[in-house]
């Protein structure tokens, strides 16, 4: 039972690349987040998802997309990478709305 | 505007003392709160959770006290072990709400030996 997952752990970018960060669990979870961590700041929700196939805005959507095709799965896209999108990339789960989210081990991005 | 705030960046304390943690909110809309613990290269691990209808919640070594009047909580960990050395965020949700938590900057604890 390997919980959440992250992949990858770093990657550098140049402006204007794009890449995918894939989140997985293996905990039948129906809800997935992406979160980011700035220096200075709390955790942000980026979007996220209510279950397979459905996701949603959150906080800082922007220049972000997400996908969720798959229930244990949930990709983050960057289309065209700034430095502003420099950051730790978080994913976490939960079993339901009101439940203890679980997070992966985090990626750490960083784009020149 | 930061909804949740946690005022200390960092806290020091020896081991075998108490170390208190604490965090503040804005929205009186909030009424479920957490407190996650994070490690260096790892996700945050939650550590304790209280409702607003309780006042306190006790796991352990961990308390966490809540005075909705003052919009108030705080972490209590009795007693405080290096391996507790740790970041610690709070975060806070209003049940009626979004499936959103808003989480404090967090407050660096070392515990020392």
């Amino acid at each position: 039972n390997a919980g959440v997952t992250q992949t990858p752990k770093f990657r550098v970018l140049k402006t204007g690349q794009s890449m995918t960060l894939l989140c997985a669990q293996d905990m039948n979870h129906e809800y997935m987040y992406w979160y980011r961590q700035d220096p200075g700041m709390g955790l942000r929700l980026i979007h996220y998802s209510v279950g397979e196939g459905t996701t949603a805005k959150g906080e800082v959507p922007d220049g972000y997309n997400v996908s969720r095709l798959k229930k244990q799965n949930f990709l983050l896209g960057l289309e065209s990478a700034a430095p502003s999108q420099t950051s730790v990339y978080f994913c976490a789960s939960s079993q339901g709305q009101l439940e203890t989210q679980y997070f992966g081990p985090g990626t750490r991005l960083l784009v020149l | 505007d930061q909804q949740v705030k946690q005022n200390s960046p960092s806290l020091s304390v020896q081991e075998g003392r108490i170390s208190i943690l604490n965090c503040d909110y804005t929205n009186s809309m909030f009424d479920y709160f957490l407190w996650y613990k994070k490690y260096p290269a790892e996700g945050p691990t939650f550590l304790i959770s209280i409702s607003s209808i309780k006042d306190k919640n006790e796991d352990g070594r961990f308390t966490v006290f809540l005075n909705k009047s003052a919009k108030h909580l705080s972490l209590h960990i009795v007693p405080s072990q290096p391996g507790d050395s740790a970041v610690y965020f709070c975060a806070a949700r209003a049940t009626s709400g979004t499936y959103k938590y808003i989480f404090g900057t967090g407050t660096r604890l070392k515990v020392l030996a």
